[in-house]
């Protein structure tokens, strides 16, 4: 069955610069979320979209920012990088919103 | 964490022994899940429980849920080496749909 894809699986990127993640939800999944996870931390809500409005906001950096295009798929971009952004970024998509939620493995983001 | 304390944070045990471990939440919740989580990979959906149910079994997992005292357990029967990995409950509150995650426990199964 196919799954939450998430792209690129990783990436390196030096401070100040952008970075665009990609998420490519399951087939009829209208509802994507993303989650920052830091080394040896909890995943933290970003932000979530519904129906390709934005549903919910929670402590995404203004530097970043979000969007969910007409064929459900969302990206997340991040600019003027920090080292502190360095981690695991993590798409979930469900079939409208507080239903079950599908992970997709994740963007591990690297600031050197 | 967003939404409280997982304890313990790491369990070491041996195979086929029981690990069993809590998760304790601050909002009214609608539902409660489980991740388990291999390290720095993706997070794999174990078991959700609704606000209105108190248990819940799914295979060697068995997980109960008290709101009264906001808190819920996970156990895993006969572990086995490939159990090793970060336990995170998440919580979605009512009327909101995102998910909040606790502190995790890290779990080791010796063979």
């Amino acid at each position: 069955a196919a799954g939450v894809i998430q792209s690129p699986r990783h990436l390196i990127k030096e401070k100040r610069e952008t970075a665009t993640l990609k998420c490519y939800p399951i087939p009829r999944h209208d509802t994507v979320y993303w989650y920052q996870q830091g080394p040896g931390q909890d995943p933290q809500f970003l932000i979530s979209f519904y129906e390709k409005m934005q549903s919910d906001k929670g402590s995404i950096p203004d530097r970043f920012s979000a969007q969910q295009f007409s064929d459900y798929h969302s990206e997340l971009n991040m600019s003027s990088l920090e080292l502190g952004d360095s981690a695991l970024y993590f798409c979930a998509s469900s079939i409208g919103q507080g239903k079950g939620y599908t992970f997709g493995s994740g963007t591990r983001l690297t600031v050197v | 964490s967003q939404q409280g304390e997982e304890d313990p944070q790491a369990l070491s045990i041996q195979e086929g022994e029981n690990a069993t471990m809590n998760c304790s939440y601050k909002t009214s919740i609608n539902n409660l899940q489980w991740y388990r989580q291999n390290s720095g990979r993706g997070l794999v959906h174990l078991i959700l429980i609704r606000s209105n149910e108190r248990e819940k079994h799914s295979g060697r997992l068995r997980v109960t849920l008290d709101t009264s005292k906001k808190s819920s357990s996970l156990l895993i029967t006969a572990s086995r080496a490939a159990d090793t990995a970060s336990y995170f409950c998440a919580t979605a509150a009512e009327h909101d749909y995102k998910l909040s995650f606790g502190a995790g426990t890290t779990v080791t199964v010796r063979a």
